[in-house]
C-alpha cells in the first residue's frame, strides 16, 4: 500500500528555515516523480516543486533560489528545505508522487499524504 | 495556464446530477488534464487523469470528459459523501497549475 507521511511543518518566524519530510512507503521515492505542493489557509492547490526520477529539480517561481527539493534514498524519504520564509509561504503542505499517462511524465498527482501545516507569522 | 472553474458553488440534491466546468487559458491536451476531489480537512483525491479516465476505485458516477480549452467533470447521482471542494489541474505547460475550485454543497 502507498503511503506518504509529511512531518517537520509548525510556527517559524519570517526568515526562518524550515526542513519538511515526507517519508514513503509501499513504493521506491527515488523511482518516481515526486512533488510538493501547498494550500494557504482557505485557498486553492498551489503546486511548488518537482523532482524527476533522473533527479531533475523543479521550483514554481515564488520559491526559486529559497526552496530545495531533494531525497534521501537510503531513508525513501523525500524533503523540503525552505530558508528566507514569508507570510506568504504560510500553508499546508502536502507531498505527492506524480504518475504518467500513455508514457508520457508527470501529468497528474496520483497518491498524496495528508499535509503538514507552516505557519509564518512573528 | 490558467484553469477557470466555474460555477464558483454548485447548490444540489443527493441523487441530482452535477456538472462542474474547467476552462483553460490555452489549449491544453487532454492526456494533461486531471481532477481532485477534496473533502474539508482532507488531502485531495485523485478522480481523473487524462481528462477521462477513472482512478483506481473512482466509482462510475464520476465521468471525465472535454477537449482543448473546455473540461467537464459530470457526477451523475450525487452521493452524500460526493459534497466536496473539486479542483481541475493540468501538467501540459510549466508550472503546473490547478483551477480555483468548484464546491459542491448540498442544497
Amino acid at each position: 500500500e502507498v503511503q506518504l507521511v509529511e512531518t517537520g511543518g509548525g510556527l517559524i518566524q519570517p526568515g526562518g528555515s524550515l526542513r519538511l519530510s515526507c517519508a514513503a512507503s509501499g513504493f521506491t521515492v527515488s523511482s518516481n516523480y515526486m512533488s510538493w505542493v501547498r494550500q494557504a489557509p482557505g485557498k486553492g492547490l498551489e503546486w511548488v516543486s518537482f523532482i524527476y526520477s533522473g533527479g531533475s529539480t523543479y521550483y514554481t517561481d515564488s520559491v526559486k533560489g529559497r526552496f530545495t527539493i531533494s531525497r534521501d534514498n537510503s531513508r525513501n524519504t523525500l524533503y523540503l528545505q525552505m530558508n528566507s520564509l514569508r507570510a506568504e509561504d504560510t500553508a499546508v503542505y502536502y507531498c505527492a508522487r506524480a504518475s504518467c499517462t500513455d508514457n508520457i511524465c508527470p501529468t497528474h498527482f496520483s497518491y498524496w499524504g495528508q499535509g503538514t501545516l507552516v505557519t509564518v507569522s512573528s | 495556464i490558467v484553469l477557470t472553474q466555474s460555477p464558483g458553488t454548485l447548490s444540489l440534491s443527493p441523487g441530482e446530477r452535477a456538472t462542474l466546468s474547467c476552462r483553460a487559458s490555452q489549449s491544453v491536451t487532454s492526456t494533461y488534464l486531471a481532477w481532485y476531489q477534496q473533502k474539508y480537512g482532507q488531502a485531495p483525491r485523485l478522480l481523473i487523469y487524462g481528462a477521462s479516465s477513472r482512478a483506481t476505485g473512482i466509482p462510475d458516477r464520476f465521468s471525465g470528459s472535454g477537449s482543448g480549452t473546455d473540461f467537464t467533470l459530470t457526477i451523475s447521482r450525487l452521493e452524500p459523501e460526493d459534497f466536496a471542494v473539486y479542483y481541475c489541474q493540468q501538467s501540459g505547460s510549466s508550472p503546473p497549475t490547478f483551477g480555483q475550485g468548484t464546491k459542491v454543497e448540498i442544497k
